[in-house]
């Protein structure tokens, strides 16, 4: 009965190697986040979706994209992951932007 | 400069004792606060909303906006309490999360 979904729950990828994270939900949710959260710090938003509207966050790096191919969908795409983007990432949903917001159990990025 | 301050990283309560976990924010316009609450080995879910104004396992929290603090308090903290909470706050185009506090409460 998982409503947010997340695959893998841990990705290891190479340094430069592109990535390609992914969230499912079964809410029929309006908005998909992506949020980055290192050890220790805040959950960081980096962009998200209203429907088919894709909204990035002004200090989003280009290097992070994303793809919502439809309404339960949507990808994150590290195309050069460095060092720092070593992270949880966690995808979340929610009916309307910024209201409750229900969370996947994330996926931990480990570049090698 | 928009943010959200959780100034305890970590609380260490006494089974039965009050709790208050603190949330201070800086935002210029009229921001909607929440809590979040992970468990161990769960994932990050709502507690509470301000405009809800209900209590939820016991927790209450105020918004403040004189004091800019959304503190979260319950008058008798339980053993299932632990876990990490997070204050977060929506403004107009700005989703802010805290960066937690861990909640333990000791037997």
């Amino acid at each position: 009965d998982a409503m947010v979904i997340q695959n893998p729950r841990y990705q290891v990828t190479q340094f430069g190697k592109p990535v390609t994270l992914s969230c499912s939900q079964t809410l029929n949710h309006n908005v998909m986040y992506w949020y980055q959260q290192k050890s220790s710090q805040a959950p960081k938003l980096l962009f998200h979706y209203y429907d088919k509207d894709f909204n990035n966050e002004a200090d989003t790096p280009d290097n992070f994209q994303s793809r919502r191919p439809n309404t339960s969908f949507c990808f994150l795409d590290i195309r050069s992951p460095g060092l720092g983007d070593a992270a949880m990432y966690l995808c979340a949903t929610s009916r309307d932007w910024g209201g409750e917001q229900y969370f996947g159990p994330g996926t931990r990025l480990t570049v090698t | 400069a928009q943010r959200v301050t959780q100034p305890e990283k970590l609380l260490s309560v006494f089974k039965g004792a009050p709790v208050e976990l603190k949330c201070n924010y800086s935002y210029s316009g009229s921001p909607e606060l929440f809590w979040y609450v992970q468990y161990s080995r769960q994932r990050l879910q709502l507690l509470l909303r301000h405009i809800s104004r209900e209590s939820i396992k016991g927790f209450t929290a105020d918004l403040n906006k004189g004091e800019t603090s959304f503190h979260l308090k319950k008058p008798f903290a339980q053993e299932e309490d632990s876990a990490m909470y997070y204050c977060a706050l929506k403004g107009d185009d700005k989703i802010i999360f805290g960066k937690g506090t861990r909640l333990h409460i000791l037997p």
